[in-house]
């Protein structure tokens, strides 16, 4: 069992809709998330962090349950633009960041 | 805009060869790291630097070699390439601890025949 597991879609979404997905991760001493986006063949970057309390920027929120080891990534009124792969990341208990194979997202008009 | 570069950017190279993938980044960041990510998997790092004449292994088992000689600068070399290295090599680096925001470079995407 992988440590980070994500639904690899792909989460083909019409422009304006909300979209959720979920990613799990299996050590429960993990300590902080993180979701990142990747364009098709770009570089990752950090979308947000996901804090115990949850957090909110703009469109998207990230939630995080510790009780069942999974974190959320909503996206509200969703645009073209966020066509994307987004990973799901976490830092283990040996500060190390562990990769999640990504969830990829289209956004069709 | 993130302060990091890679080159080459694209390298097809045939077996035996030896190569260099160059990662600097004008940052000051003290941690580096060199990521391969294969199509629609995950990132699996293979090297890391926590500053000058740091290096250490990554999760993932790799035939590559690192040097940490200048803070802005972590080389990556492989002494003899095989078509199983044929994958992307992203680097990146972060203010301070694994927690913090990571940047990433472009990415080389090496094919080796």
């Amino acid at each position: 069992r992988k440590e980070v597991e994500q639904d690899p879609g792909p989460f083909n979404v019409p422009e304006g809709a909300t979209v959720a997905f979920n990613c799990t991760y299996s050590n429960s001493a993990s300590q902080s998330f993180f979701w990142y986006r990747q364009d098709c063949r770009k570089e990752p970057k950090l979308l947000m962090s996901v804090y115990s309390s949850g957090n909110e920027d703009g469109r998207f929120t990230a939630q995080l349950n510790r009780a069942s080891q999974y974190i959320s990534l909503l996206i509200r009124d969703s645009k073209l633009s966020d066509s994307a792969t987004y990973l799901c990341v976490v830092k283990d208990s040996n500060y190390q960041l562990i990769w999640g194979a990504g969830t990829k997202l289209i956004i069709k008009p | 805009e993130a302060d990091i570069y890679q080159t080459p950017r694209y390298l097809v190279i045939g077996t035996g060869k030896k190569i260099t993938l160059e990662c600097s980044q004008t940052m000051g960041h003290d941690k580096m790291y060199w990521y391969q990510q294969d199509p629609g998997m995950e990132l699996h790092l293979i090297h890391y630097s926590y500053g000058v004449n740091s290096t250490e292994k990554g999760d993932l088992s790799s035939e590559s070699t690192v040097s940490r000689i200048r803070t802005e600068h972590f080389p990556l070399t492989l002494e003899s390439a095989r078509p199983s290295h044929t994958s992307q090599y992203l680097c990146a680096s972060s203010e301070s601890d694994f927690g913090n925001e990571q940047f990433f470079g472009p990415g080389t995407r090496l094919t080796v025949l």
